[in-house]
């Protein structure tokens, strides 16, 4: 399943809302989709599964929704430390695979 | 935690095994997978292994008969054997474990810092 990400680059201040968006080439079965954030020289970290569910210890800021194929990740109110690059992953299906990513930048 | 070791410089054609220390947790419960980064680029799931005896691997298309992921529970070790390494295949090699037990597929909740291979 090849996953696209727009836009690629989101250019944005703090305090404004980031809406990035994933898309599926073909459905996702039970909305086996996760969101990762990954800042310069640190691993992935996990920010949602299943399309809309926040792993531990992810603030309230962060929400996913869709289905299907059409996913969003949203980001009410932009903190200093959200700049960063966000991957969707699907894992309905083998292989896994990820988004090229989106770069949120101030 | 996950700590991955192996990596380094190597040239086209060779072959390199990259290691993964596994603490703190049930090794055998959970699935486990190495996930690559190009330079400058984004995430690529490369090879997964199943959780508990079964241990059912599975790779990318890209690497498939060339990359092997084993399990070794007593010494809670993940491993990646890469065999006729192209320069296609310099990445960071991380480590990363799935997020709930028992699944073969999900997201990974916990990875390594990740390993270096350069092919060159």
């Amino acid at each position: 399943i090849l996953l696209t990400q727009s836009p690629g680059t989101l250019s944005l201040s703090p305090g404004e809302r980031a809406t990035l968006s994933c898309r599926a080439s073909q459905s996702i079965s039970s909305t086996h989709l996760g969101w990762y954030q990954q800042k310069p020289g640190q691993a992935p970290r996990l920010l949602i599964f299943a399309a809309s569910t926040r792993a531990a210890g992810i603030p309230d800021r962060f929400s996913g929704s869709g289905s299907g194929t059409v996913f969003t990740l949203t980001i009410d109110t932009l903190e200093p430390e959200d700049f960063a690059v966000y991957y969707c992953q699907q894992y309905g299906s083998s292989p896994l695979t990820f988004g090229g990513g989106t770069k949120v930048e101030i | 935690q996950l700590l991955e070791s192996g990596g380094g410089l190597i040239q086209p054609g060779e072959s390199l095994t990259l290691s993964c220390r596994v603490s703190g947790f049930d090794f055998h419960t959970f699935a486990m997978a190495w996930v690559r980064q190009a330079p400058g680029k984004g995430l690529e799931w490369v090879s997964g292994i199943t959780s508990g005896s079964r241990s059912n691997t599975d790779s990318e298309e890209s690497v498939r008969g060339r990359f092997t992921v084993t399990r070794d529970i007593s010494r809670n070790l993940l491993s990646l054997h890469l065999n006729a390494l192209t320069e296609e295949d310099t990445a960071l090699y991380y480590c990363a474990r799935t997020s709930r037990k028992w699944l073969d597929r999900d997201v990974f909740d916990l990875w390594g810092r990740g390993t270096l291979v350069v092919v060159s």
